[in-house]
């Protein structure tokens, strides 16, 4: 199994530009998260998701954040319009709620707003 | 909500020493904690984790204890080596409705092993 894969794997933008990061879940997972990394706040949850549903999104910020689960396997967390603030470090995660109470990073998206 | 604080923030140690890195949290309800090693600019990887019903767990070189009674987990690590050298994370999670683990997240231990 390939993980966790995130994409792009750097991302570099203007403020106001429309940031997407993209997710896909380890195959058979049903529960998909979305955290933030900065050294201010550290490991932030921002949304998680089970069965492509969204079950809680108390953690996103602002409504410039939205996020999106159409399948399965793939979930995208899209900021718009992005602020210089929002630099930070996305990671996507994954795991299996029946039998696995563990989570699995994916690589991360390093995003810097200019 | 669930709230974890972890000591200390940086812990610097000589190869060979052991390390060990202290998470309180304050919810009851949690009954899975894991933690993380995340070297520099990677992912975050879990390296061991503890349920509720066990007071201890030991894989080789690193072990984890768990007093439920005074909500207190902490990570043991001997023989330390330089590659050992990392951010370690300490989690509190416990199931939600919808079926999924939530951790809520220390926020890190910078481990530094000289040579």
């Amino acid at each position: 199994d390939a993980g966790v894969i995130q994409s792009p794997r750097h991302e570099v933008t203007e403020m106001g530009q429309e940031v997407t990061l993209r997710c896909k879940p380890i195959s058979g997972h049903n529960s998909l998260f979305w955290y933030r990394q900065t050294m201010m706040r550290g490991l932030e949850l921002l949304i998680y998701f089970n069965n492509n549903v969204p079950i809680d999104d108390s953690g996103m910020p602002e409504d410039r954040f939205s996020a999106k689960m159409p399948n399965a396997s793939f979930s995208t967390l899209k900021i718009q319009p992005s602020e210089p603030r929002d630099s930070a470090v996305y990671f996507c995660a994954s795991s299996f709620d029946k039998r696995m109470e563990t989570q699995y990073f994916g690589p991360g998206t390093r995003l810097l707003v200019l | 909500g669930e709230n974890v604080e972890q000591h200390p923030s940086t812990l610097s140690v000589q190869e060979g020493d052991s390390a060990v890195i202290k998470c309180t949290y304050s919810d009851s309800a949690s009954n899975y904690f894991p933690w993380y090693k995340q070297e520099l600019g990677k992912r975050p990887q879990l390296i061991i984790d503890i349920r509720s019903n066990v007071g201890e767990k030991k894989d080789q070189r690193i072990a984890v204890t768990l007093n439920k009674t005074a909500k207190h987990f902490s990570l043991h690590i001997t023989e330390t080596q330089p590659e050992d050298s990392a951010v370690y994370f300490c989690a509190a999670s416990e199931r939600a409705s919808g079926g999924s683990y939530i951790p809520t997240f220390g926020r890190g231990t910078s481990l530094i092993v000289h040579p």
